[in-house]
């Protein structure tokens, strides 16, 4: 049972414009949410995190939205430069629980 | 910064043989994972430990055991590889107890079972 959704395997998106990366979950335990950046042959890097009190929370060009009541969050990066071409994975935590569920993950790739 | 490092990049196994793959973390952390990572699959959980000598199984820990004997070193055991076995395994830390939940990975191994 996937707990944490990210139903697009793949996302391209031209340089400069608005890249968009949801992800979804089922889990109403879940009050911690980040996401994590892989470029391959490395490990997934820490890129931003948002709390269920919150509804959006920013860091430069990386923003992540929370709807609670849709279990839905999205990751906004603008302007999308080359160096973002990676898989990311979201990933969702409860209180207390020290483990993290994520998800598929999406390749993104931004175009020259 | 917080250094996580795996003992191979890379490792090419039989079938049947005893795998030990290792993880050192250098930030005094508590807890320690071990994921396999799979096309499609995502990042999925085998154990982790939030302790020295302690243990838990994550999703999918059949076909592995680990072992946590010093703090800073996490060890998985393939007590038998398999084909199915292969993939790339990450190792992560983090704090105990602390609000942001964020985990720090190594760079992973990429082990292939033949």
């Amino acid at each position: 049972d996937q707990q944490v959704k990210q139903n697009s395997p793949s996302l391209s998106v031209q340089e400069g414009r608005i890249s968009i990366l949801n992800c979804d979950y089922t889990n109403s335990m879940f009050d911690y949410f980040l996401w994590y950046k892989k470029y391959p042959a490395e490990g997934p890097t820490f890129l931003i995190s948002i709390s269920s009190i919150k509804d959006k929370n920013e860091d430069g060009r990386f923003t992540v939205f929370l709807n609670k009541s849709a279990k839905h969050l999205s990751l906004h990066i603008v302007p999308s430069q080359p160096g973002d071409s990676a898989v990311y994975f979201c990933a969702a935590s409860a209180l207390g629980n020290e483990k993290l569920t994520f998800g598929t993950g999406t390749r993104l790739t931004i175009i020259p | 910064d917080v250094k996580v490092t795996q003992s191979s990049r890379y490792l090419v196994k039989r079938t049947g043989e005893k795998v030990f793959l290792e993880c050192v973390q250098d930030m005094d952390h508590e807890n320690m994972f071990w994921y396999r990572q799979d096309p499609g699959l995502g990042l999925r959980l085998i154990y982790f430990s939030y302790d020295v000598k302690m243990k838990e199984k994550g999703d999918i820990p059949e076909g592995y055991s680990v072992s946590r004997e010093k703090k800073e070193r996490f060890s998985l055991i393939l007590e038998s590889a398999s084909t199915n076995q292969t993939s790339m395994y990450l190792c992560a830390s983090s704090e105990e107890w602390v609000s942001s939940y964020e985990q720090y990975f190594g760079p992973g191994t990429r082990l292939t079972v033949t």
